[in-house]
């Protein structure tokens, strides 16, 4: 089983839909927990950390499941904008063998 | 914007030739790192520095290796590169915790993309 694991989609949503992507670990250990934003062909840009209590910045909602062992990703009222491959971030106790990205959930929002 | 600049952006070489990537920063912080990015991989750590002259190996870094002689400049050099080393290359700076800490939250440079013939 792969440490950190995505489902690489595409996810093709209509404008004004809401889509969810999930991120599963296999450390249970791990620690903190991020989502990150890459658009083609650009740079990966921090979206939101994930905390144990779950958080929300706008039409993004975070939330993390220790029971089962995945972090998800809300998106609401789905934006052209938003476009884009959603990377996971898994940190566990261990130094530098213990961040795993994610490969990836590519959403494609359609007009 | 976390001021972060890599240079060059682009760049083909060909194999057994030496390649250095420069990534700049302006705002001081002490942790940054080298991934590459390619397709059906997650981001993987080349190699990341503590502070300058304090380097350390990531999970590839076979071929690579990397300097630090002034807080805002991290090198990347592949001594003799070869066709497998064809990526895109990411830097990143850490902003606090110390490296991998749960406190640690990584910025990424643009990126270089690197073709090796």
């Amino acid at each position: 089983r792969k440490e950190v694991e995505q489902d690489p989609g595409p996810f093709n949503v209509p404008e004004g839909a809401t889509v969810a992507f999930n991120c599963t670990y296999s450390n249970s250990a791990s620690q903190s927990f991020f989502w990150y934003r890459q658009d083609c062909r650009k740079e990966p840009k921090l979206l939101m950390s994930v905390y144990s209590s779950g958080n929300e910045d706008g039409r993004f909602t975070a939330q993390l499941n220790r029971a089962s062992q995945y972090i998800s990703l809300l998106i609401r009222d789905s934006k052209l904008s938003d476009s884009a491959t959603y990377l996971c971030v898994v940190k566990s106790p261990g130094g530098y063998q213990k961040v795993t990205f994610g490969t990836g959930t590519k959403l494609q929002v359609i007009p | 914007d976390a001021g972060i600049t890599q240079s060059p952006r682009h760049k083909v070489t060909e194999t057994g030739t030496p390649v250095t990537l420069r990534c700049h920063q302006t705002e001081n912080h002490r942790y940054m790192y080298w991934y590459r990015q390619d397709p059906g991989h997650g981001l993987r750590l080349i190699h990341y520095s503590y502070g300058v002259k304090d380097t350390d190996k990531g999970e590839v870094s076979d071929g690579y290796s990397v300097s630090r002689s002034k807080t805002e400049d991290f090198l990347l050099t592949l001594e003799s590169a070869t066709s497998s080393q064809t990526s895109v290359y990411f830097c990143a700076i850490g902003t606090s915790g110390g490296p991998f800490t749960s406190t640690d939250t990584q910025y990424f440079g643009p990126g270089t993309r690197l073709t090796v013939l």
